[in-house]
C-alpha cells in the first residue's frame, strides 16, 4: 500500500535554530501533501496545505515566514520551523493522496519536536 | 467551515465490553468521513472510510461506523473491545468539492480497555 515517510522522528534543537521535517511519499505521486501539527491532549490541526510547484496555503493563524513549505517534487515537501522557540514544541505529521481517484490520506510516523 | 465534535475525550471498558464512540460534523453539504486510530507509539492509521453507499461501513480490526447523515453524525462501534484496542481514535471530515484532502479533526478519544 501507499506509504509516506517523515523524517526525522525525532529532533530536540536549541532556541534560535531552525528545524527542517522532510515528508516522502514513496511508492505514488502526491501534488498535494498536508501538514499537521498534535498539541499535547488535542487533537490534529492542519496547518497547511503543500501544493507541489506552487505556494503552500496556510491555515488562519498559522505563521507563513516561520513555517515553511516546500513541495519541490511530486514525492517530496519538506517543513521548517525557523527560529524555533519551545512554544513550537510540538508533534508534526504530514499526510498524503494518491493523485486521482478518491482514496483517502496516507500519514507518515510523525516528527516529535522538543526546543530547549 | 466545517467542525468535527467527538463527544468522549477519555472512555475506559473491559474487555468484551462494547464500545461506541460519538462523533458529529457540521456540514451541510457532502462530506468525506473518515475514523483514524493512533495506537500508542505509533502513527496515525486508517480505520475506516465513508465516501458513498452503504452508511454502514465496516473497517479493520472489528470496527464498523455508521453514517446517518440527518444527525450529522458517523460514529464508531465495536460489539466486542480488547487489550489491544487501546488507543486514541480520531473522527475526521472533508468537505465535498475543491477542498477535498482537507481533514476537519475531532479532539479524539482515548480508549483505555482494562484485560
Amino acid at each position: 500500500g501507499a506509504v509516506v515517510s517523515q523524517h526525522p522522528s525525532r529532533v530536540i534543537c536549541k532556541s534560535g535554530t531552525s528545524v527542517k521535517i522532510e515528508c516522502r511519499s514513496l511508492d505514488f505521486q502526491a501534488t498535494t501533501m498536508f501538514w499537521y501539527r498534535q498539541f499535547p491532549k488535542q487533537s490534529l490541526m492542519l496547518m497547511a496545505t503543500s501544493n507541489e510547484g506552487s505556494k503552500a496555503t496556510y491555515e488562519q493563524g498559522v505563521e507563513k515566514d516561520k513555517f515553511l513549505i516546500n513541495h519541490a517534487s511530486l514525492t517530496l515537501s519538506t517543513l521548517t520551523v525557523t527560529s524555533a522557540h519551545p512554544e513550537d514544541s510540538s508533534f508534526y505529521i504530514c499526510s498524503a493522496r494518491v493523485v486521482g481517484g478518491h482514496s483517502p490520506l496516507h500519514f507518515g510516523n510523525g516528527t516529535r519536536l522538543t526546543v530547549t | 467551515a466545517q467542525s468535527v465534535s467527538q463527544h468522549n475525550h477519555h472512555v475506559i471498558l473491559s474487555e468484551a465490553a462494547s464500545l461506541e464512540l460519538g462523533c458529529n460534523y457540521s456540514y451541510g453539504g457532502t462530506v468525506n468521513l473518515f475514523w483514524y486510530v493512533q495506537y500508542p507509539g505509533q502513527h496515525l492509521q486508517l480505520l475506516l472510510k465513508y465516501f458513498s453507499g452503504d452508511p454502514l461501513v465496516k473497517g479493520i480490526k472489528g470496527f464498523e461506523a455508521e453514517f446517518i447523515k440527518s444527525k450529522f453524525s458517523f460514529n464508531l462501534r465495536k460489539p466486542s473491545v480488547q487489550w489491544s484496542d487501546t488507543a486514541e481514535y480520531f473522527c475526521a471530515v472533508v468537505a465535498g468539492g475543491t477542498s477535498y484532502g482537507k481533514l476537519t479533526f475531532g479532539q479524539g478519544t482515548i480508549l483505555t480497555v482494562h484485560p
